[in-house]
């Protein structure tokens, strides 16, 4: 399965742009990159995923390398609600989605 | 109406009881999952079901099984409790089980085994 490398935490200003990074080189060609986020106490809640194009919705965007071999979520207007951990997830072949230790992102005031 | 709703939210109980946990989900999906959220926060697969047929089982013990009366439930009975089960348990769903298809989880149940 193709894993994927995430900062264990990062800071980001509330209102400002949040860029939260992931490395999966070792992904293959039909896998699709997941975003997913746990604010405390709560379940998973979905983002976004992508193959090959970038991709964005009402919650973020999310941009994936030429290569694949890396992405990027992008929270436009952080606000302390966003306050969670973030995983970015590389869905396999048996259609599994393992989490990882993930991104804790703390939006402050 | 909660897409996905699992019962009880928190299940206190002792070391060598029998245990079930139920969730349901109204979104019309064909495939559900159990996964496991331990102390220190890894969100473990645990299985999964699509139509009511069992696809994924991963490495759990046997006093874990799952039960799918249909394929809007997938209930997770615990026999003979440890105190290793202690743990959140997240129910999902998604519209089926391919690979470009999202999941939705529900609240999760707080499983403290005393």
């Amino acid at each position: 399965d193709a894993k994927t490398t995430q900062p264990t935490s990062m800071d980001c200003a509330e209102g400002r742009a949040a860029n939260l990074p992931c490395n999966h080189s070792t992904i293959s060609g039909n896998e699709y990159v997941y975003w997913y986020r746990q604010i405390h106490s709560q379940g998973p809640q979905y983002i976004i995923h992508g193959l090959k194009n970038n991709e964005t919705n009402e919650m973020a965007s999310l941009i994936i390398t030429e290569d694949r071999k890396s992405s990027t979520l992008i929270l436009p207007h952080a606000t302390l609600r966003d306050t969670a951990v973030y995983y970015c997830i590389v869905r396999p072949n048996d259609y599994k989605l393992s989490f990882g230790a993930g991104t804790t992102v703390t939006v402050r005031a | 109406d909660t897409a996905v709703s699992q019962t009880p939210k928190y299940l206190v109980t002792q070391m060598g009881n029998d245990k079930s946990i139920k969730c349901e989900q109204n979104l019309g999906h064909d495939t559900m999952y159990w996964y496991k959220q331990d102390s220190k926060k890894f969100l473990k697969i645990m299985f999964s079901y699509n139509n009511k047929e069992l696809i994924i089982n991963e490495t759990v013990p046997n006093r874990f099984s799952p039960k799918s009366p249909d394929k809007a439930h997938l209930n997770l009975h615990i026999n003979s409790l440890e105190l290793g089960d202690s743990a959140v348990y997240f129910c999902a769903s998604s519209q089926d089980r391919g690979r470009d298809t999202e999941a939705f989880f529900g609240q999760g149940t707080r499983l403290t085994v005393v």
